[in-house]
C-alpha cells in the first residue's frame, strides 16, 4: 500500500531564517506531488504541484519554492521566512490519472 | 466565481445520531467529488468519493449523496460516534486541459461536534 511520510512534524523558525520541509511517497512510482497551506479556520490553498522530476507548478506567488529531487520525493524550501508563512503545512500525492489525492500529517510551522 | 463552500461551519449532533454535513458547489463542469475528515493536528483522511454519474453511493456508516440539478453534496454519518468528531470538507475536481488532480478545490470545512 502507498504511504506518504513529512517531517517535520512541528518546527519553530525565526523570521529570516530558512526552511525545509521534506516529503516522500512509498509504493507508488511517479505520482503527482503537492504543496498545501491550510491557515487557521481556512480552507487548503494549494502551493506547488510537480507532476514529474524535476517539474514544479507554482499556484502562489510568495517567498517559498519547491524542488522534486527525486521522483518520491518533493521538498518546500524558503530562504527567508516571514511571519505569514506560518501556517501548517501538507504534503500529498496523487495517481496521474486518478482524482484523488492523499495527504500527509502536516508539518506545523511557527515563524517568531 | 466558482467556488466549494458548505452551509455550516459547525454542527452539533448527540452521540448515536446520524450527522448531515452539506457542501454547494458552482461549476456544473465538476465531475468528481471527494469528502475528507480532518482531526485535530492531523492531515485530511480520504473518506469517500463520487462521480457525476452517480447520484449516490455507501461506504462504512456513511453515505454520500450528489444533486446536480441544484449542485448539491452530501455526507451523512450513521450512528455518529465520538471518533466523528472532526472537521470535514469537501473538494471537487473540474476539468483541466492536462488532467490530473491540479484542479482540485477544497471547501474550508464543517466542524461535527459530538455530544455526549
Amino acid at each position: 500500500s502507498q504511504t506518504i511520510h513529512q517531517w517535520p512534524a512541528t518546527l519553530v523558525q525565526p523570521v529570516g531564517s530558512p526552511l525545509s520541509l521534506e516529503c516522500t511517497v512509498e509504493g507508488t512510482s511517479n505520482p503527482n506531488l503537492y504543496w498545501y497551506r491550510q491557515a487557521a479556520g481556512r480552507g487548503l490553498q494549494l502551493l506547488f504541484y510537480s507532476v514529474g522530476i524535476g517539474q514544479i507548478s507554482s499556484e502562489v506567488p510568495q517567498n517559498l519554492s519547491a524542488s522534486r529531487p527525486q521522483d518520491r520525493q518533493f521538498i518546500l524550501s524558503s530562504k527567508k521566512l516571514l511571519l505569514s508563512d506560518s501556517g501548517f503545512y501538507l504534503c500529498a500525492w496523487g495517481g496521474q490519472t486518478g482524482n484523488t489525492i492523499y495527504f500527509g500529517e502536516g508539518s506545523w510551522l511557527t515563524v517568531v | 466565481g466558482e467556488s466549494v463552500g458548505l452551509h455550516l461551519p459547525t454542527l452539533s449532533v448527540q452521540e448515536g445520531d446520524n450527522s448531515i454535513i452539506n457542501c454547494a458547489y458552482s461549476n456544473s463542469a465538476s465531475d468528481y467529488f471527494i469528502w475528507y475528515k480532518q482531526e485535530s493536528g492531523k492531515g485530511p483522511q480520504f473518506i469517500i468519493d463520487i462521480r457525476s454519474n452517480m447520484d449516490k453511493r455507501q461506504g462504512q456508516r456513511v453515505t454520500v449523496l450528489l444533486n446536480k440539478t441544484v449542485k448539491h453534496l452530501s455526507l451523512q454519518i450513521a450512528a455518529t460516534q465520538p471518533g466523528d468528531s472532526a472537521v470535514y470538507f469537501c473538494a471537487e475536481n473540474r476539468e483541466y486541459s492536462g488532467g490530473g488532480a491540479d484542479g482540485l478545490t477544497f471547501g474550508k470545512g464543517t466542524h461535527l461536534i459530538i455530544q455526549p
